[in-house]
């Protein structure tokens, strides 16, 4: 079975810290895509990363950056001093092929000024 | 990137009444479309798998006759919410599958009074 732990319900910093949100994944197949995805208040839904099964380099966007771990099934996205405009909810996602995509509980986040 | 179009943003209706959400992929083609509904504070519920020419493929527990699914062409899919009722009520998302990618409207939220 397929599942997506998101352990952090909500998550409140002050401006400018550094912010990590957990993701921790599980599927038994090897081919497998990760997403995470940002919601603001308007909700619709925004891209941000996917990463495949087979690479586990991590990337770094900008303020941005993640760190995917086979080993431990993690797949955390790190915000280097957040903005107040981060605030949202983010949610990670998986994807096995099978074209249903599974989304964790999602974190929100709040950035205080 | 690939566009998906979600009409209407907002719907508000009286109970008993049904309502045709309008999913269109604008620049791709796409043969599996997918039904989200998203209550307050919640995560992404996977409704049904829409196939462009077939029948929809539904999740445990949603009604199919309460939620119509047509996928008439590769680019829209639609749902229409029949004999809506105040329980209805929720954030509808539709997505269309290019792999490896899933591109996502900007959502619906459907209010019955």
């Amino acid at each position: 079975a397929q599942k997506v732990t998101q352990a952090q319900t909500e998550i409140s910093v002050v401006e400018k810290e550094d912010v990590t949100l957990d993701c921790v994944y599980e599927t038994r197949d090897t081919t497998y895509y990760l997403f995470w995805y940002k919601q603001p208040p308007s909700g619709e839904l925004v891209f941000l990363i996917r990463r495949n099964s087979f690479d586990e380099q991590n990337e770094i966007s900008g303020r941005y950056s993640w760190n995917f771990q086979k080993s431990t099934s993690s797949f955390n996205f790190t915000i280097t001093a957040s903005q107040v405009v981060d605030s949202a909810v983010y949610f990670c996602a998986l994807n096995t092929g099978g074209f249903k995509t599974i989304f964790g509980a999602g974190t929100r986040l709040f950035v205080k000024a | 990137g690939a566009v998906v179009s979600q009409h209407p943003s907002w719907v508000i209706c009286k109970s008993g009444t049904s309502v045709k959400i309008e999913c269109r992929s604008l620049d791709f083609q796409a043969t599996t479309m997918f039904w989200y509904r998203q209550f307050p504070k919640q995560s992404l519920m996977l409704m049904a798998t829409s196939n462009e020419g077939s029948k929809a493929t539904y999740e445990q527990g949603v009604e199919k006759d309460k939620f119509l699914i047509n996928h008439a062409s590769l680019t829209l899919s639609t749902l229409t919410v029949t004999s809506a009722h105040p329980e209805d009520s929720s954030f509808y998302i539709c997505s269309a599958l290019t792999l490896p990618s899933q591109y996502f409207g900007a959502g619906t939220r459907l209010s019955v009074l």
